[in-house]
């Protein structure tokens, strides 16, 4: 079974700074998919990077970037210089790549950017 | 153009009531979900459908039936609403069943009384 684990409930960080969002993983496929979505205070979810189990390079899209560790498990998204509206919830999520597989998040983690 | 609509946004009842919840998509995509989001934002999901067909039905009460007329369209019906089932469903669609990224409608939030 897989299961994603977001152990920042939230997280508190000055407007321009850098911030990592941690997120671990378990899974005993050797391909699968890691994913970040981005839902504001108005609800939507916006993905925001994909990171694949074979993928050589880290992903990385825009202020966005995808350490992905993968003998550790971890594939924490860091968002360079923050700005106000990157105050969101955060969900890492994971899907096999073989058969018919769901998307599983992780509980998610609230960030706030202070001005 | 909205890529993944859902109606209602917002819905109010009673427990006991039956009602549904529309979801269509413009993307050519394969594949089709339904989401719950509970109120301490948890997503987990309960369907998915596949060209019309059913693929994926997780441990979700039998009052809840999905229905895909199409590709493009899967409708949620909840039949005898229960105060637990206050929640925020989502609607979402990737173009097959293992590749690419999920995209979302805006969520439908149902308020149970």
């Amino acid at each position: 079974a897989q299961k994603i684990t977001q152990t920042q409930p939230g997280m508190f960080v000055q407007e321009k700074e850098a911030v990592t969002l941690d997120c671990t993983y378990d899974t005993s496929d050797p391909s699968y998919g890691l994913f970040w979505y981005k839902q504001p205070s108005s609800g939507e979810m916006i993905f925001l990077i994909y990171q694949g189990s074979y993928d050589q390079q880290n992903a990385t899209e825009g202020r966005y970037s995808l350490n992905f560790q993968k003998a550790r498990k971890s594939a924490n998204l860091v968002i360079s210089a923050s700005q106000l509206g990157d105050s969101a919830m955060y969900f890492c999520a994971m899907r096999r790549i073989q058969g018919a597989q769901k998307l599983v998040f992780g509980q998610g983690t609230r960030l706030t950017i202070n001005p | 153009d909205t890529a993944v609509s859902q109606t209602p946004k917002y819905l109010v009842t009673q427990m006991g009531n039956d009602k549904s919840i529309k979801c269509e998509q413009n993307l050519g995509h394969d594949t089709m979900y339904w989401y719950k989001q509970d109120s301490k934002k948890f997503l987990k999901i309960m369907f998915s459908y596949n060209n019309k067909e059913l693929i994926i039905n997780e441990t979700v009460p039998n009052r809840f039936s999905p229905k895909s007329p199409d590709k493009a369209h899967l409708n949620l019906h909840i039949n005898s609403l229960e105060l637990g089932d206050s929640a925020v469903y989502f609607c979402a669609s990737s173009p097959t069943l293992n590749t690419g990224e999920l995209f979302f409608g805006e969520g439908s939030r149902l308020t149970v009384l």
